[in-house]
């Protein structure tokens, strides 16, 4: 079946730094989204990208979908203190019934 | 956005007894809800796809006969962990998408925390 790996598991910044998470589909996606899980919350919606190589930008965070529709990335500049928590992609397969999370990159921030 | 609601959002239960939790789309339509499992700093894992009016569809490894699935209308479907034990306790989330499968945002419910003693 379709997974979904994300890397790194782990992001420790230092604020005001960039950094970038990425995700890769073993198969072809008909879209992927991004979510964001606050410490003891529940995932909350970031952002859908559907077409191939599309850029789509929230503020600091710019989200990239790759030419094969296979990867994804999340970049964040400036990062602040509010960013902390996991971030999840996760892929819809092409005729695929059910949304595949990645592993999750759980971000820390240094004051 | 779309609201989904999950309760209860903590449950102690013991071992041996059995527990029901909810989940409601408050202000939609949900004919595919589904449920997740989440355990400490991992990722979500999908349990179940409850289909309204018909019986849910269970991932590989997952018992049906543990873990019961109900979508008797269209707003509702209820998870019942049938005589939980220690190994059971986890982050329960459910979610839905008004778009329907394929497509479009899950939106979460807050989740339900279950213990078993």
């Amino acid at each position: 079946g379709q997974q979904v790996m994300q890397i790194p598991q782990y992001q420790h910044v230092q604020e005001g730094e960039d950094f970038t998470t990425y995700c890769n589909s073993s198969t072809t996606l008909s879209n992927i989204q991004w979510y964001k899980q606050r410490p003891g919350g529940h995932p909350v919606f970031l952002i859908q990208l559907v077409k191939s190589g599309e850029v789509k930008k929230q503020k600091r965070l710019t989200f990239q979908f790759g030419e094969a529709k296979k990867n994804s990335s999340l970049h964040i500049t400036a990062t602040q203190t509010t960013d902390v928590g996991t971030y999840f992609c996760a892929g819809w397969g092409v005729g695929d019934y059910k949304l595949s999370f990645g592993a999750g990159t759980t971000v820390t921030v240094r004051a | 956005g779309a609201v989904v609601s999950q309760h209860p959002s903590w449950v102690i239960c013991k071992s041996g007894t059995s527990v029901k939790i909810e989940c409601r789309s408050l202000d939609f339509q949900a004919t595919t809800m589904f449920w997740y499992r989440q355990f400490p700093k991992q990722s979500l894992m999908l349990m179940a796809t409850s289909n309204e009016g018909s019986k849910a569809t269970y991932e590989q490894g997952v018992e049906k006969d543990k873990f019961l699935i109900n979508h008797a209308s269209l707003t509702l479907s209820t998870l019942t962990v049938t005589s939980a034990h220690p190994e059971d306790s986890s982050f329960y989330i459910c979610s839905a998408s008004p778009l329907g499968l394929g497509n479009g945002e899950l939106f979460f419910g807050e989740g339900s925390r279950l213990t078993v003693l």
